[in-house]
């Protein structure tokens, strides 16, 4: 299943390294998010994107730092993270309008 | 109060036993809901939609309870297959795009 990808898959950074996270999506939808996954913690949301323009950001810390370039793409952009940012990453998009959202595999990320 | 509230498990059950799952929400205006299937470290993926009338889906069976606010998902036959952590969604308000996740239900069939 290749219809929202992840990249990449897993990632070990330091809290002072800058990484960025890219998920794209091939189903033709113009909505995107961002969700973090702790261990036994529901989804996260922590941004949305319709039409390219952020929507949502649900009182996320600027560590984080998304960015949408087109419906298709989407980044986060992580800078001086803490241990407890440690967590499964996921994407999803849907189209405008329809609350089906598809996700990535996500991309686990360890913060030493 | 827990915008979604899920009982986690695990529930245990033999092949081919029927099980059923409740979630509860908390905002009486939600208009959407949904139960996702999410195996372990994988993506969690949209199993069913949840409509007023109930619905089902071969093996599944989805019911919703606007006046008590909780959602039900029943399995029959349970396969071995049908292990996995099944999280209850709500999108609560339709003026956002953004879902509401439970905390998840893990169900673990044995042989």
């Amino acid at each position: 299943e290749t219809g929202v990808t992840q990249t990449p898959r897993h990632l070990v950074m330091g809290m002072t390294n800058k990484k960025s996270l890219k998920c794209e999506q091939h189903l033709g939808h113009n909505a995107m998010y961002w969700y973090k996954q702790s261990a036994k913690k529901p989804l996260e949301l922590m941004f949305v994107y319709n039409f390219k323009e952020q929507t949502e950001n649900n009182s996320v810390p600027s560590r984080f730092s998304p960015e949408c370039p087109n419906s298709s793409h989407l980044f986060l952009h992580l800078h001086t993270l803490q241990p407890e940012d440690s967590a499964l990453y996921l994407c999803a998009s849907s189209q405008v309008g329809v609350n089906t959202q598809y996700f990535g595999p996500g991309t686990r990320l360890t913060v030493l | 109060r827990k915008e979604v509230e899920q009982d986690p498990g695990p529930f245990n059950v033999p092949e081919g036993a029927t099980v059923a799952f409740n979630c509860t929400y908390s905002n009486s205006a939600s208009q959407s809901f949904f139960w996702y299937r999410q195996d372990c470290r994988k993506e969690p993926k949209l199993l069913m939609s949840v409509y007023s009338s109930g619905n089902e889906d071969g093996r599944f069976t989805a019911q919703l309870n606007r006046a008590s606010q909780y959602i039900s998902l029943l399995i029959r036959d349970s396969k071995l297959s049908d292990s996995a952590t099944y999280l209850c969604v709500v999108n609560p308000d339709t003026g956002r795009r953004a879902l509401t996740f439970g905390s998840g239900t893990r169900l673990q069939v044995q042989p």
